[in-house]
């Protein structure tokens, strides 16, 4: 069965730092998105991406943050400057035209 | 602006009994409405949606959920739970507008003991 992927599993870096977080999603699904889970907290939408561009992004989406679909099967995060408070763990997600999204397992970023 | 409540942060039952998780909702419009289920060190993995049609959709795993537009809610159940079941589960929405971006619950745990 198909599913979503993410790498790396555990990413720890420093404050200040960049970072990528990266995601392949289910290869026929037209949808792209992340979200984020701080520790003891709810799941939070940051940003959706079709047909090559941003569709909707939240708040938390500020001018640090940007993705990317480089090649027809990635799909990146990026973080330009990494604050403690990023620390979270992030969800790659993708759907169809079916309404579902199908998550992948999850980078858990550690800002130190 | 669109939000979930689960108001039970952990829901203990016994193998073989039922189990229902709570879940009311607010959004704009008619809702699409989601659970999912977390187990450990995993992602969250998709159960069941509800989008239009009869109240009650069945989902993977033997889990159901009824939609009740006039309580809002959208209850998880289950006829009788297994051990395997525990894990953490989330109830999502959004409105069936242009927007995609799911709103989640805070998560009810569920423990099933043997």
């Amino acid at each position: 069965e198909p599913e979503v992927t993410q790498t790396p599993s555990h990413q720890v870096t420093q404050m200040g730092q960049e970072v990528i977080l990266r995601c392949v999603p289910i290869s026929n699904h037209l949808y792209f998105y992340w979200y984020r889970q701080i520790l003891g907290q709810k799941v939070e939408f940051l940003v959706s991406f079709y047909n090559n561009e941003i569709s909707e992004k939240s708040e938390i989406f500020d001018d640090q943050f940007s993705v990317e679909r480089p090649d027809g099967s990635n799909f990146t995060l990026k973080i330009r400057s990494t604050k403690l408070e990023d620390s979270a763990m992030y969800f790659c997600a993708s759907g169809g035209e079916g309404s579902e999204q199908y998550f992948g397992p999850g980078t858990r970023l550690t800002v130190t | 602006a669109q939000s979930v409540a689960q108001p039970e942060d952990q829901v203990n039952v016994a193998e073989g009994n039922p189990l229902t998780v709570k879940c009311t909702y607010s959004v704009s419009g008619n809702p699409y409405l989601f659970w999912y289920v977390q187990y450990p060190n995993r992602g969250l993995q998709f159960l069941l949606k509800y989008i239009t049609g009869d109240n009650l959709v069945k989902g993977s795993y033997g889990f159901e959920a009824e939609f009740n537009k006039s309580q809002t809610s959208f209850h998880l159940k289950k006829p009788s739970a297994l051990v395997s079941d525990s894990a953490l589960y989330f109830c999502a929405v959004r409105g069936n507008t242009g927007r995609r971006a799911l709103t989640f619950g805070s998560g009810t745990r569920l423990q099933v003991q043997p």
